[in-house]
């Protein structure tokens, strides 16, 4: 069975643009969870999807927005960027919603310059 | 509110030494327990779980013990290898008194582990 997948694993964006992430689940799994990593904050939980609603979010300002559609694919989007945005984000799929254990896309590491 | 704490290293180990990362966490409900491990360059694997009290995860030949009397999540380890060197996170989901919807996981800061041949 196919894991997580994130696309793309790479970006820059410069200061002030904006920028969309996707994840697709594991087949089956209707849960979606996204996770900011940095070095200075570690890991900190940002929303959960469960079929196209979402469940809960993290303390991150309004620029953090995300949805998920009907085949539990999911995306990211972060508005205005800002130089603190640059981190790893990962995402993480679960058949039914938290706290279920999930299991985690190998991560879009963002640069923003 | 949540919190797990966790030894942040790095630990350094010689090979087939035995493995203690200490794990303690804070929660206002009940919580599941869970240790994630994350190798250079990838995303977090799920390492094992522990759902309630005296419950034993264990995988690999890690192992934790989910002690509510001390609340805590230790992974030991008896004999460690290079291919264990790794960041170890610690983690909790919570259900909260009211048995509602969980705030996605609360992740400790990671163990840095290198292991030595």
């Amino acid at each position: 069975k196919a894991g997580v997948t994130q696309t793309p694993r790479y970006l820059i964006k410069t200061r002030g643009q904006q920028v969309t992430l996707s994840c697709s689940p594991i087949s089956g799994h209707r849960s979606v969870s996204w996770y900011q990593q940095t070095p200075g904050q570690g890991l900190q939980f940002l929303f959960e999807y469960f079929s196209e609603t979402q469940r809960n979010k993290g303390n991150f300002p309004g620029r953090f927005s995300g949805r998920q559609f009907s085949n539990s694919r999911s995306e990211m989007n972060v508005s205005t960027l800002e130089l603190g945005d640059s981190a790893l984000y990962l995402c993480a799929s679960s058949l039914a919603a938290s706290p279920d254990e999930q299991y985690f896309g190998p991560g879009t590491r963002l640069t923003v310059t | 509110g949540n919190s797990v704490t966790q030894m942040e290293g790095p630990v350094t180990l010689s090979e087939e030494a035995f493995l203690t990362i200490n794990c303690t966490y804070t929660a206002t409900g009940y919580p599941s327990l869970f240790w994630y491990v994350q190798y250079p360059g990838e995303g977090l694997q799920l390492l094992l779980k522990a759902t309630k009290a005296d419950d034993k995860g264990s995988n690999k030949g890690f192992e934790a013990t989910y002690r509510k009397e001390t609340t805590s999540f230790h992974l030991e380890k008896g004999s460690v290898q290079v291919s264990d060197s790794a960041v170890y996170f610690c983690a909790l989901s919570d259900l909260g008194y009211s048995g509602g919807g969980a705030d996605g996981l609360t992740f400790g800061k990671g163990t840095h582990l290198i292991i030595q041949p």
